[in-house]
């Protein structure tokens, strides 16, 4: 079975750009959700998609958008970068509600 | 929006105690209660899924126990080893399900000691 693996690992960014984060997904997983955590926090939930339809979204300006595809991988879209999108970006994928996730190691994101 | 709080913030166990630390969540609306554990260089790992008010569910040396009516879940780590080492999170999921997403503490991080 493959696990969520998540890529780039690591990306430094400048302020104004745009960024896309790429996951795929557990096999077998429908759902894939995206989460940001910000030093000392804790993950914050950005967006869910299931069967290729964002279906939740947390507290996150439209500038982050999301695609889920066919094979259940994702991207995560982020435009118009600013300094506090710097953060560690985790995607997991699970079978549905009250499921475990199962997270990728995550993309470590810095902007400049 | 839920807000999960855990305690301690970190804790130094030496090897072989065992240990305990909590995760509260506000109890309207909840649906189920998540545990996971995130060791240094690796992606976060589930321990826990609870839905009911008092399961206990259990691992190896690890379980857990949940309260829904007052609001907190307890993890208990019998015996530490220093592969316990690691940052464990809560997180509550709300009556929305899934589309709520999941709504995370900053963690436990824990040390076990030789």
């Amino acid at each position: 079975e493959t696990g969520v693996t998540q890529s780039p690992t690591h990306l430094i960014k400048t302020r104004g750009q745009q960024v896309t984060l790429r996951c795929s997904s557990q096999s077998g997983h429908n759902t894939v959700s995206w989460y940001q955590q910000a030093l000392g926090q804790g993950p914050q939930f950005i967006f869910q998609y299931y069967r290729e339809e964002e279906n939740g979204r947390g507290n996150f300006p439209p500038r982050f958008s999301g695609l889920q595809f066919p094979n259940y991988s994702s991207e995560l879209n982020v435009n118009a970068l600013e300094l506090d999108d710097s953060a560690l970006y985790l995607c997991a994928s699970s079978l549905g509600q009250a499921s475990p996730l199962h997270f990728g190691n995550g993309t470590r994101l810095t902007v400049t | 929006i839920l807000n999960v709080e855990q305690s301690p913030q970190s804790l130094h166990v030496q090897e072989g105690d065992s240990t305990n630390f909590t995760c509260s969540f506000p109890s309207s609306n909840f649906y189920a209660l998540h545990w996971y554990r995130w060791e240094t260089a690796k992606s976060p790992e589930a321990l826990f899924v609870m839905t009911l008010n008092g399961d206990e569910k259990k691992k190896g040396r690890i379980s857990a126990t949940l309260n829904t009516k007052e609001g907190y879940s307890y993890l208990y780590i019998k015996g530490s080893q220093p592969e316990d080492s690691a940052t464990y999170l809560c997180a509550s999921q709300g009556s929305g399900g899934g589309a709520d997403g999941l709504t995370f503490g900053k963690g436990t991080h824990l040390i076990i000691q030789p």
